[in-house]
């Protein structure tokens, strides 16, 4: 089946810094992912939609130069959160969808970002 | 629009209680549906998922049909266990923009205990 490997799991970082966040298909291309963010006890909030090789599509409300979003490959998507504030600190998901729609939205196990 | 609308939890079940969580959509054209589980401190999986009306999505002994007449795909299990507690998400895919979306209800929490 498909999967979806997201890295780091856990990160925590200082006020001001950048942190990557890696979301990498092992078994299939993808050729779309998407990016959200969960806030305590609610849903998923998509943040994002990128396409290999394109500009990804931000949400209403997402800043683009705070949330960068590079789809270099068939494999692999990052998020850039640059210059963290508390208020970024959140659980952040990526998930995946190849050309076989069989296999469906793929998820990472997410990562959990604290910035202090 | 689309939405999704999914029961407000928290639900808490006894071990071998039949679950139900209700689900109903709102979309235009034909939605996929989905039924996602998120255990704690992890991303999501996908538990089951049906593709048009009338199908049915099946998968560790839970059970959702797509309805159209009711735009409804609730979930159910005849007999929960303890590891069975996780945040439950149903969704709906649509094509939006060129691309396909997964639109997401709220969750709903549920703990099963012994």
């Amino acid at each position: 089946g498909a999967v979806v490997s997201q890295h780091p799991s856990r990160v925590i970082c200082k006020s001001g810094t950048s942190v990557k966040i890696e979301c990498r298909s092992l078994d299939f291309q993808a050729t779309t992912m998407f990016w959200y963010r969960q806030f305590p006890k609610q849903s998923l909030m998509l943040m994002a939609t990128s396409n290999e090789g394109s500009k990804a599509t931000y949400e209403q409300g997402v800043e683009k130069d705070k949330f960068l979003i590079n789809h270099a490959s068939l494999t692999l998507s990052t998020l850039t959160v640059t210059s963290a504030h508390p208020e970024d600190s959140s659980f952040y998901i990526c998930s995946a969808i190849g050309t076989d729609f069989n296999y469906g939205y793929t998820f990472g196990s997410g990562t959990r970002l604290t910035v202090v | 629009g689309n939405s999704v609308t999914q029961m407000e939890g928290p639900v808490t079940l006894s071990e071998e209680a039949f679950l139900t969580i209700n689900c109903t959509y709102t979309a235009t054209g034909y939605p996929s549906l989905f039924w996602y589980v998120q255990y704690p401190g992890e991303g999501l999986q996908l538990l089951l998922k049906a593709t048009k009306a009338d199908d049915k999505g099946s998968n560790k002994g839970f059970e959702a049909t797509y309805r159209k007449e009711t735009t409804s795909f609730h979930l159910e299990k005849g007999s929960v266990q303890v590891s069975d507690s996780a945040v439950y998400f149903c969704a709906l895919s649509v094509a939006q923009g060129g691309s396909e979306k997964l639109v997401f209800g709220k969750g709903t929490k549920l703990t099963v205990n012994p």
